[in-house]
């Protein structure tokens, strides 16, 4: 079946310019992750959805970062006035959820993201 | 931080050989799961060990895990020029059904033919 895929795959955006990276999970899965991979902090938790539950917002860095998930399906994470130390991978990924010992979390292709 | 640390963080070895990557960890966890990255996008997902067991086998993978050491092992048997990769280990928390994955720096392993 389809895995998790992620859109744009590369995006190049000017300093203070807002971006939109949208998710979209394996069809079924109800949680959703979003991670950013960059050179200096290796892999980060940015924010995950689990059903209609309040997402868990721990790992944003700043308020210019928000995210949404629409119909418990397709998430959208917005980087508002972007800066250059956004610049990363920002890589999605999703669980069936079917307890904490057995989650197994698939990860999508990522968008690069260069703030130039 | 609850990041975990990994070493080495680069091995190179020929192959046929063997790989080891170790894996540390600071806080109590559900599970604890190996990923591979290459060229630097997704991450493929090789296995997944619970917090009650204490060794695991997948092909050419095998992983323990020692939860009074908070450490955990990646063992590539009969290494491949296609291993050639980066290892992340990563460990699942919360109470939750689900939870945020904390992830290891990471072994770049380079397996010459």
């Amino acid at each position: 079946g389809a895995g998790v895929s992620q859109s744009p795959s590369n995006k190049v955006t000017e300093k203070g310019k807002d971006v939109e990276l949208r998710c979209d999970p394996i069809s079924g899965h109800t949680a959703l992750y979003w991670y950013r991979q960059s050179l200096g902090q290796g892999l980060e938790f940015l924010i995950y959805f689990q059903g209609n539950s309040a997402p868990d917002k721990s790992g944003l860095p700043s308020d210019r970062f928000s995210a949404e998930r629409t119909g418990g399906s397709v998430s959208t994470l917005t980087i508002q006035r972007t800066q250059q130390e956004d610049s990363a991978v920002y890589l999605c990924a999703s669980s069936l959820s079917r307890g904490p010992s057995t989650d197994t979390q698939y990860f999508g292709p990522g968008t690069r993201l260069t703030v130039l | 931080s609850q990041q975990g640390e990994e070493d080495p963080q680069a091995l190179s070895i020929q192959e046929g050989e063997n790989a080891t990557m170790n894996c540390s960890y600071k806080t109590s966890i559900n599970n604890l799961q190996w990923y591979r990255q290459n060229s630097g996008r997704g991450l493929v997902h090789l296995i997944l060990i619970r917090s009650n067991e204490r060794e695991k086998h997948s092909g050419r993978l095998r992983v323990t895990l020692d939860t009074s050491k908070k450490s955990s092992s990646l063992l590539i048997t009969a290494s491949r020029a296609a291993d050639t990769a980066s290892y992340f280990c990563a460990t699942g928390h919360g109470s939750s059904n689900t939870g945020k994955l904390i992830f290891g720096q990471g072994t770049t392993l380079q397996v010459k033919p």
